[in-house]
């Protein structure tokens, strides 16, 4: 079945530093990717998204390109800050499936002052 | 952007009594909606696909009769936490998705049976 790996946190980091976040998929399809965050004691925000084969989705500085050939969705940033401190979620969503969504465990990031 | 709202956003009960958990899309309509449960610094599981007008759909290992969804309009889906016991203590999240079949989060109800 489908599913989503992403590298294990807490990832503790310094302002300005960069920042990657690994996440892998299995899908039998073809399916859409995301990266969802949740900060403290909020829902869940979509953060960026990729629905095809070497797409790049972006927003708020972060980036993440669907690599088809490692089935890889890995999120950067150049440059993160205080306010980037949250739980990152990578995850996919596939039209054969019903459009359900598949979540990767979660990777909390703390960025230091 | 769409909102979703939650209500209860946190409920406290007693082991035994049923609970229930409203989502509803406020500014568009869902055809479709999805209820996850998310426990303490864990991701989110799917347990159910809600449809409108029709039954729900659910997740394996999810009991049916346990976790009573009922998906009435096209803007609301309620999800009912029959009889329930500490272990049943969760973050209940729900999602609804427009006609770009893009998702859009609650805020989450935070349950506690006592």
């Amino acid at each position: 079945g489908n599913s989503v790996t992403q590298m294990e946190g807490p990832v503790t980091l310094s302002e300005e530093a960069f920042l990657t976040i690994n996440c892998t998929y299995t899908a039998t399809g073809y399916p859409s990717l995301f990266w969802y965050v949740q900060y403290p004691g909020e829902g869940l925000q979509l953060l960026l998204k990729a629905t095809k084969a070497d797409d790049k989705g972006s927003n708020k500085g972060f980036e993440a390109t669907y690599r088809k050939e490692t089935t890889s969705f890995h999120l950067e940033k150049g440059s993160v800050q205080v306010s980037d401190s949250a739980v990152y979620f990578c995850a996919l969503s596939e039209g054969t499936g019903g459009f359900k969504t598949i979540f990767g465990a979660g990777t909390r990031l703390f960025v230091k002052a | 952007g769409a909102v979703v709202s939650q209500h209860p956003s946190w409920v406290i009960c007693k082991s035994g009594t049923s609970v229930k958990i409203e989502c509803r899309s406020l500014d568009f309509q869902a055809t479709t909606m999805f209820w996850y449960r998310q426990f303490p610094k864990q991701s989110l599981m799917l347990m159910a696909t809600s449809n409108e007008g029709s039954k729900a759909t659910y997740e394996q290992g999810v009991e049916k009769d346990k976790f009573l969804i009922n998906h009435a309009s096209l803007t609301l889906s309620t999800l009912t936490v029959t009889s329930a016991h500490p272990e049943d203590s969760s973050f209940y999240i729900c999602s609804a998705r427009d006609a770009s079949d893009t998702q859009y989060f609650g805020p989450g109800t935070r349950l506690t049976v006592l």
